[in-house]
């Protein structure tokens, strides 16, 4: 069984602070991953998705990914209180069913 | 803008009752998906569809059966609901299921809350 796995938190920040989420795969196959961040009641909302080894950035949000240590992270810079959510790691399972394999997902505490 | 839809956004049925739950996309897709999200899990996917071709993965309930007319609509329906099926549902679509890279990303839509009585 493949599997995404993440720390439950709650991580509390203070506001400003970089946030540092993290989470191992198991599927040394797994090419792709995706940070969703997800508020309360809502539905999950892609903010990164990576593929290739080291980091991307878009605006105050930065992806990691180390295929080796089968290790991927997302970390926000100047964090906002808006930035309060559960955020989902995910990565495709390279088998003939391709689906998407999620962790349970990090609760983010931005505290003011 | 494109954008995957779903309706209702909150749908309250009784114990026994079957329920539709539908799931429309302007992204022009392959894949569409259901997944079932209890409180504070994980998305879990009940089954997808990668054009007219159904996948179901080996732990759905046969209650759980879905359709899709069109490559745009996709139809969840529970056939007698029960209290353990409240819960979020999610509709999501990704381009292709076979191209596992970064532009192959998965979208949901906003989710329907059901609620069992």
């Amino acid at each position: 069984q493949k599997e995404v796995e993440q720390n439950s938190g709650p991580l509390s920040v203070p506001e400003g602070a970089i946030a540092s989420l993290n989470c191992t795969y198991s599927d040394r196959g797994s090419q792709s991953f995706f940070w969703y961040r997800q508020y309360s009641g809502k539905s999950p909302e892609l903010i990164m998705s990576i593929y290739s080894n080291g980091d991307k950035e878009d605006g105050r949000f930065t992806a990691q990914l180390n295929k080796a240590s089968q290790y991927v992270s997302l970390l926000i810079r100047d964090s906002q209180p808006s930035d309060s959510a559960t955020y989902l790691c995910a990565g495709w399972e390279r088998d003939s069913s391709y689906k998407l394999i999620f962790g349970s997902g990090t609760r983010l505490l931005v505290r003011p | 803008d494109a954008m995957v839809i779903q309706n209702p956004r909150y749908q309250v049925t009784q114990f026994g009752k079957p329920v539709t739950l539908s799931c429309s996309q302007t992204l022009n897709h392959n894949v569409m998906y259901w997944y079932q999200q209890k409180s504070s899990q994980a998305p879990k996917l009940l089954f997808h569809y990668y054009d007219k071709d159904f996948n179901n993965e080996a732990d759905t309930p046969d209650n759980f059966q879905s359709r899709r007319p069109n490559t745009s609509f996709c139809f969840l329906d529970i056939r007698s609901p029960g209290l353990g099926d409240a819960a979020m549902y999610l509709c999501a679509t990704s381009r292709d299921r076979r191209d596992a890279s970064s532009y192959n990303e998965q979208f949901f839509g906003p989710g329907t809350r059901l609620t069992v009585l």
